[in-house]
């Protein structure tokens, strides 16, 4: 199947501090990449959708300011977390899509102190 | 290293049948494991998380269960509707490891 990467896999940041999460589909081309995150002991939540040359679609709740997501090309996608505070720690995954099917990057894990 | 599976990998069903999905995964040493719901050009929409203490949770009509020590869990779906019909995944999550994911079972519910 396809495959998409994220990197970093992990992160440590101090508070204050942007952090950007990329992620890429190696073998096919996706105008529609997906973010999630997860917080401890909660269910994994879609946070926005990512179109390749337009802006994306923010899920009610997801602060679009804090939550930097730039779809520049159809195979790559970023999620910048701006100003991170220890309450933005959680884990980070993107999928993307190839026709009808998604197929998922393996997730960033975010720890902000 | 994790590797989940789950059967069958598509089922088709008449509406208001009761049917069960299974979703298998080789090492028990998990976090949680969480079924998902993925339709066709949408993003993944969460329906159940089990922790690894827990043995079954319930929402509305659907029941998931978790066996850790065999590696298996269960989504029940109950008096199947049309609208139920998508791509059904089972997610685990290893300690302090990333997410894998089963292949999914289509699922069709004939009106």
């Amino acid at each position: 199947g396809a495959v998409v990467s994220q990197h970093p896999s992990r992160v440590i940041c101090k508070s204050g501090t942007s952090v950007k999460i990329e992620c890429r589909s190696l073998d096919f081309q996706a105008t529609t990449m997906f973010w999630y995150r997860q917080f401890p002991k909660q269910s994994l939540m879609l946070m926005a959708t990512s179109n390749e040359g337009s802006k994306a679609t923010y899920e009610q709740g997801v602060e679009k300011d804090k939550f930097l997501i730039n779809h520049a090309s159809l195979t790559l996608s970023t999620l910048t977390v701006t100003s991170a505070h220890p309450e933005d720690s959680s884990f980070y995954i993107c999928s993307a899509l190839d026709g009808p099917e998604q197929f998922f990057g393996p997730g960033t894990r975010l720890t902000v102190l | 290293k994790q590797e989940v599976t789950q059967i069958p990998a598509a089922l088709s069903v008449p509406e208001g049948e009761n049917l069960v999905l299974n979703c298998s995964f080789t090492d028990s040493a998990i976090y949680n494991l969480q079924w998902f719901r993925q339709d066709p050009g949408k993003g993944l929409t969460s329906l159940l998380l089990i922790q690894s203490s827990q043995r079954e949770q319930t929402s509305g009509r659907l029941n998931a269960s978790l066996d850790k020590s065999s590696g298996r869990s269960t989504l029940y779906i109950a008096a199947s509707q049309p609208g139920d019909s998508a791509t059904y995944l089972c997610a685990v999550d290893n300690y302090g490891q990333n997410f894998v994911f089963g292949p999914g079972t289509r699922l069709s519910v004939l009106p």
